[in-house]
């Protein structure tokens, strides 16, 4: 149980495109979802939170208008990197707080991630 | 504000045991995780400590001592598959993430 699904899992784009990852929680619903990003060698660094119904909470020095978030529904938030440019690539994580079904609370679940390349 | 510390890498011996320190100041506190990750993976939860004390599962343990904002991870028989980046993480509802710590298993 607890499963969270990144799709993509991988991404090669031109600069200047648009890349739109999902991450779903596979058997629990997540009210909360968590978008973070990490560079070679770095740790995660937490970009925005994401709440079912309501707008995300960006961390400072990342562009909301840049990187647009989603969360339409319990077991889906979109990540949107619009005019994806070389220094955005990068490895992006998503996580789901455990809220209910087979989650437990007070814990984070990490989909596997997604490798984007800007070229 | 955040400040969460570890070693950078640690080096041990398949069957030895390590143990990983992590200290924190944070702005708020709600407990503590502990994460392996291997590269190009995303991290797996290993532990989670909210009181003081000791947690076991199985090779692996985490220490929480809050007056003191201090963390260990202790690996036992470590294995090779043991070679990772272990990453402490300090929660008040937003998780805030160390460097990471590399541990590597050598024969």
């Amino acid at each position: 149980g607890a499963v969270v699904s990144q799709h993509p899992s991988w991404v090669i784009c031109k600069s200047g495109t648009s890349v739109k990852i999902e991450c779903r929680s596979l058997d629990f619903q997540a009210t909360t979802m968590f978008w973070y990003r990490q560079f070679p060698k770095q740790s995660l660094m937490l970009m925005a939170t994401s709440n079912e119904g309501s707008k995300a909470t960006y961390e400072q020095g990342v562009e909301k208008d840049k990187f647009l978030i989603n969360h339409a529904s319990l077991t889906l938030s979109t990540l949107t990197v619009t005019s994806a440019h070389p220094e955005d690539s990068s490895f992006y994580i998503c996580s789901a707080d455990g809220t209910s079904g087979s989650a437990a609370t007070d814990t984070q679940y990490f989909g596997p991630g997604t490798r984007l390349t800007v070229l | 504000g955040q400040n969460i510390d570890q070693p950078t890498e640690m080096t041990a011996t398949e069957g030895a045991i390590v143990q990983i320190n992590c200290t924190y100041q944070t702005s708020g506190f709600n407990g503590l995780f502990w994460y392996q990750q291997h590269a190009g993976e995303a991290p797996t939860f290993l532990s989670y400590n909210v009181l003081d004390g000791l947690e076991e599962k199985g090779r692996f343990s985490s220490f929480l001592s809050r007056s003191k904002g201090y963390s260990y991870l202790l690996l036992k028989e470590l294995q090779m598959k043991d070679s990772a980046s272990y990453l402490c993480a300090v929660t008040d509802y937003k998780l805030s993430f160390g460097a990471g710590t590399t541990v590597t298993v050598r024969a």
